[in-house]
Parts: structure tokens; C-alpha cells; sequence
């Protein structure tokens, strides 16, 4: 079975940090880009960090720039991002995500594409004093 | 960062009837755009990628189309299962960014 599974979500003070690891199953887990998508308390979606297949590349939101640290283990199956200098609008739903990444070949060209098509169920990190 | 802008921000239909979403990015995308459907409490589920392409599983009455700077996503024939919030997604550059969803409640 195809499975992500987040865990270390928690209550945390603002200016604290914490770890989330996402543990991966039922696929090639290195050949997947993977990423955290947060969905604060009754909001929308937002990407937050993506990594490539071999940890080399990473991307950020803006917002979280400098604060937060997307990592992966291949030998491990897992997925982690350290979040550090919390703050209250960092409080969300984080969902572990891989991104399957098709890519469309024509002519001399190459496009890649996001897919994301495997989702966990998700880690809630609280923000509060 | 490129701003997606969903409409309606929801809407009410009956089983049967034919329901477009609109998605415009605040510059041209080419076909670098997604869409997702979120249940109450549940994670999304991918349903198009590259604007067009139907993600394995999904069933045939959703569609999407568009390039450029203007996405439809079409539910040919609502069903109840189809109630819940639909977000696109561009991934044209970093940071990605996604819609602020379209909620589809069943009448």
C-alpha cells in the first residue's frame, strides 16, 4: 500500500522549533521530488518546501526562508522538515506530499509538470504561549 | 509570486448538472497548473495535472482545459461524492502557489 506518514506535530511557543518526519512506503521513495503543503485552521492550501529526488535541490516559500529546513533520508524512506523561530501564522495542517513529477517530451524539449499524487494524512503543529 | 484567482468562491448544484470552475493566474503559465479536491476533514487528492491530463483513477467526468492564463476544471455530471473544496495549483515557478478554492455543495 502507498503510504505517508507524518509524525511530530505538537504545541509549540512562538520563536520555538520542532522536527516532522514523514515515513514512506508502497513506492520508490527516491525517485519521488517530495514537499510540505500547511493548510492553517479553515484556510487554503499552501506549498511550503519542496526537495528534489536526491536531496541536492530544495525550494522555499518566502515566508519561511531561513526558518525552515526541508531534508530527506533515501536509505530511511523519510521526509523531515525542521521548522525553527516559530510563529503564530505558522500554525497548520502539514501534510507530507510526493510529487510524481511526469514529464512531456517534444521534439528537442522536455516539460515537467508537478503531480502531486501521493498525500499523508497530515500533522498538526499549534503555535501558542 | 504569481497569484491564482478561483471562481466562483462556491457554489450549489444538483446530481446531474454540469459545473465549471475558473482559475486565472496573474501571468501566463503555459499549461503548468493542477487541480485538487479536498474533502471535509481529508487530504487533497490530485484529479488534473498539466492542465488537461486525468490522474490515474479519476473518474471521466472531471476535465480540465486551459493555457496560458485561463483554467477550467469541468464535473461533467455532478455526483454526491463530489462535494468538497477544488483548488488549482501552478507549478510554472517557484514559489508554487495555489487557488483560494471553489466549495461545491450538493442541492
Amino acid at each position: 500500500e502507498v503510504q505517508l506518514v507524518e509524525s511530530g506535530g505538537g504545541l509549540v511557543q512562538p520563536g520555538g522549533s520542532l522536527r516532522l518526519s514523514c515515513a514512506a512506503s508502497g513506492f520508490t521513495f527516491s525517485s519521488y521530488w517530495m514537499l510540505w503543503v500547511r493548510q492553517a485552521p479553515g484556510r487554503g492550501l499552501e506549498w511550503v518546501a519542496n526537495i528534489n529526488e536526491d536531496g541536492s535541490h530544495m525550494n522555499y516559500l518566502d515566508s519561511v526562508k531561513g526558518r525552515f529546513t526541508i531534508s530527506r533520508d533515501n536509505a530511511k524512506n523519510s521526509l523531515y522538515l525542521h521548522l525553527n523561530s516559530l510563529r503564530a501564522e505558522d500554525a497548520a495542517i502539514y501534510y507530507c506530499v510526493g510529487d510524481r513529477s511526469p514529464t512531456y517530451h517534444s521534439g528537442d524539449t522536455t516539460f515537467y509538470y508537478d503531480a502531486f499524487d501521493i498525500w499523508g494524512q497530515g500533522t498538526v503543529v499549534s503555535v501558542s504561549s | 509570486a504569481i497569484q491564482m484567482t478561483q471562481s466562483p468562491s462556491s457554489l450549489s448544484a444538483s446530481v446531474g448538472d454540469r459545473v465549471t470552475i475558473t482559475c486565472r493566474a496573474s501571468q501566463g503559465i503555459r499549461n503548468d497548473l493542477g487541480w485538487y479536491q479536498q474533502k471535509a476533514g481529508k487530504a487533497p487528492e490530485l484529479l488534473i495535472y498539466a492542465a488537461s491530463s486525468l490522474q490515474s483513477g479519476v473518474p471521466s467526468r472531471f476535465s480540465g482545459s486551459g493555457s496560458g492564463t485561463d483554467f477550467t476544471l469541468t464535473i461533467g455530471s455532478l455526483q454526491p461524492e463530489d462535494s468538497a473544496t477544488y483548488y488549482c495549483l501552478q507549478d510554472y515557478n517557484y514559489p508554487r502557489t495555489f487557488g483560494q478554492g471553489t466549495k461545491v455543495e450538493i442541492k
